[in-house]
């Protein structure tokens, strides 16, 4: 079975401090992983994927697989990066398990 | 970019109605779509994976007779909700599968409509 585990429903840090979005799965294979973002009103759109290796808005992820985990990182939390973030894992098929989501709350 | 639209935004009905949900690929083919449920502070959950010209596959536990999908074109796939009752009314959104080509590799990618909401009284 595939799972996706977010064991943190909301987060909040101080703007400038480091920021660490907790994922965890439960895959038999080789897994894709991804990192979600839907900021306030907006649509869930895509932050990044293991497999590109990219940096964006300054968030990385390294996917474990000893650990099976894929936690999101940024070393200077900004305002704007308040938002929910989806952790998501996609098996054998092209469909996309979603973790539940943290919400990520930066204080000024 | 890719945009993915759907309309309405917010539906509110009579119990016992029927509801339809448009999911369009506006600047881009898909052959394949997929709708997702999202309950109030809750995730989202696969509910079928919509596919041109072919039925669509539901997860389990998914209704087919209940939620009907059909994906009619490579930019349109619809779900209607039948005879719709207050444990429906729900946030759908669709997303839309895009095959991307980048740094000599390709790969797809799910762009998401911005959902709608629907209410059941």
């Amino acid at each position: 079975a595939q799972r996706v585990t977010q064991p943190e429903k909301l987060l909040s840090v101080f703007k400038g401090a480091p920021v660490e979005l907790k994922c965890n799965y439960s895959y038999s294979g080789s897994p894709e992983l991804f990192w979600y973002v839907q900021y306030s009103r907006q649509r869930l759109q895509l932050l990044l994927r293991h497999i590109s290796r990219e940096s964006i808005k300054g968030f990385t992820a390294d996917l474990n697989k000893g650990e099976t985990s894929f936690h999101l990182k940024k070393p200077f939390a900004q305002e704007e990066d308040s938002a929910m973030y989806y952790c998501a894992l996609q098996g054998g098929s092209e469909k996309l398990v979603f973790g539940k989501g943290t919400k990520l709350t930066v204080n000024p | 970019g890719a945009v993915v639209s759907q309309h309405p935004s917010r539906v509110i009905c009579k119990s016992g109605t029927s509801v339809k949900i448009e999911c369009r690929s506006l600047d881009f083919q898909a052959t394949t779509m997929f709708w997702y449920r999202q309950f109030p502070k809750q995730s989202l959950m696969l509910m079928a994976t919509s596919n041109e010209g072919s039925k669509a596959t539901y997860e389990q536990g998914v209704e087919k007779d209940k939620f009907l999908i059909n994906h009619a074109s490579l930019t349109l796939s619809t779900l209607t909700v039948t005879s719709a009752h207050p444990e429906d009314s729900s946030f759908y959104i669709c997303s839309a599968r895009r095959d991307t080509f980048r740094d000599r590799s390709s790969y797809n990618e799910q762009f998401f409509g911005p959902g709608t909401r629907l209410t059941v009284l």
